[in-house]
């Protein structure tokens, strides 16, 4: 069985201030996906990544940027120079990459950046 | 283009009513999902579908069905509504993976609140 741990209830930062959020991943698999979502207080569900297992390269996406280690099983996410607007749950999830993609969700860490 | 769509997203019911949410994709996806999300527990998978006539249990079936008739839709059904049933309840699809394995499409939630 698969399972994605958020130690990070809730995390509250000042604007500009850069955040790392934690995630820590356990599967048996060794092909699979990692992903973040983003959840802001309108409720939807928004994709921000995915990664496959065999790809362990760093990736940045403007102020986003996540660090993937198999070797910590971990799969961090750090907004640089944070935004009120990035004031959100955050998800970390997993899925294998064969059969039906289910997904396994972290409890998810609620980040709170304050003016 | 609509994506996903949930009816209701809003829904209060009295312990032991029954209901159906509907979920309808208009992308040809194959795959569809039903989650809740509960405060503190992230989201957690009810049952999926990975083509039409077919469905499957997820991590937390009891208390509910599905059907998925069509391709588009995917039923969720309750049938003697119970306390235990309030939660923000999702809606996912996506392509198989001999489609290209992309990741799931959300829709906006259902809130449902069982008095």
């Amino acid at each position: 069985a698969q399972k994605v741990t958020q130690a990070q209830t809730e995390i509250s930062v000042v604007e500009k201030e850069d955040v790392t959020l934690d995630c820590v991943y356990e599967t048996r698999d060794t092909t699979y996906y990692l992903f973040w979502y983003k959840q802001p207080p309108s409720g939807e569900l928004v994709f921000l990544i995915r990664r496959n297992s065999f790809d362990e390269q760093n990736e940045i996406s403007g102020r986003y940027s996540w660090n993937f280690q198999k070797s910590t099983s971990s799969f961090n996410f750090t907004i640089t120079a944070s935004q009120v607007v990035d004031s959100a749950v955050y998800f970390c999830a997993l899925s294998l990459i064969q059969g039906a993609q289910k997904l396994v969700f972290g409890q998810g860490t609620r980040l709170t950046i304050n003016p | 283009n609509a994506g996903v769509t949930q009816t209701p997203k809003f829904r209060v019911l009295k312990t032991g009513q029954s209901m159906t949410l509907l979920c309808a994709q208009d992308m040809n996806h194959e795959y569809m999902y039903w989650y809740r999300q509960d405060p503190g527990m992230g989201l957690r998978l009810i049952h999926y579908s990975v083509g039409e006539g077919t469905t499957a249990k997820g991590e937390v079936p009891d208390g509910y069905n599905v059907s998925r008739l069509k391709k588009q839709n995917f039923l969720l059904g309750l049938e003697s509504a119970a306390p235990s049933q309030t939660s923000v309840y999702f809606c996912a699809s996506s392509y198989s993976i001999r489609e290209g394995n992309q990741p799931q499409h959300f829709g906006d939630g259902t809130r449902l609140s069982i008095l």
